[in-house]
């Protein structure tokens, strides 16, 4: 099975400007999730999509935002670019329905703002 | 909130050393733990999870963890480390929801 995949794998935005990140989950995961990883917070989860729906949100400003589409594929969405934006983003999906959730994870998107 | 602890930042062995890596957590309810491994250049991999029974559970590469619910611990250790062991190492918790919170992370470096 392929893994979870995301695009692009870099980015480099300015300051103000919108960014849009996809990810494709492994075949038949329906959970897709989304983190920032940063040298100074870590990894930090930002939201889960499951079903189109969003069903958790972390603790990131409105500015932050997401959907999934009904083949699962999900994108990611921040508008406003800040400094503090700069991040790896990583996307991790998931098969929903054994009661037990693990989250495989993409390579990320390396995001810089200028 | 909860939250995950993993107390080494850094640690630096040469090869066939023993390996523990402490791994501890706040919340009071059913967790679900995991380990993940990210390798230089390479993204996050599963090396193993916890989710009920056996609190010894095997993972990967020759990695186990061990699961004390006393002491809200996950440690991750490893018998004989090798040189491509040296990565960085993130302590997880699921609670409830499906979302990770993840530990600060340990570079582990071994030396050849």
């Amino acid at each position: 099975k392929a893994g979870v995949t995301q695009t692009p794998r870099y980015l480099i935005k300015t300051r103000g400007q919108q960014v849009t990140l996809s990810c494709s989950p492994i075949s038949g995961h329906r959970s897709v999730s989304w983190y920032q990883q940063t040298p100074g917070q870590g990894l930090q989860f930002l939201f889960e999509y499951f079903s189109e729906t969003q069903r958790n949100k972390g603790n990131f400003p409105g500015r932050f935002s997401g959907r999934q589409f009904s083949n699962s594929r999900s994108e990611m969405n921040v508008s406003t670019l800040e400094l503090g934006d700069s991040a790896l983003y990583l996307c991790a999906s998931s098969f929903v329905g054994r009661g037990e959730e693990t989250q495989y994870f993409g390579p990320g998107t390396r995001l810089l703002v200028l | 909130a909860q939250s995950v602890s993993q107390h080494n930042h850094h640690v630096i062995l040469s090869e066939a050393a023993s390996l523990e890596l402490g791994c501890n957590y706040s919340y009071g309810g059913t967790v679900n733990l995991f380990w993940y491994v990210q390798y230089p250049g390479q993204h996050l991999q599963l090396l193993l999870k916890y989710f009920s029974g056996d609190p010894l559970v095997k993972g990967i590469k020759g990695f186990e963890a061990e699961f004390i619910k006393s002491k809200f611990s996950f440690n991750l250790r490893k018998p004989s480390v090798q040189w491509s062991d040296t990565a960085e190492y993130f302590c997880a918790v699921q609670t409830g929801a499906n979302n990770l919170f993840f530990g600060t992370g340990t570079r582990l470096t071994v030396i050849p």
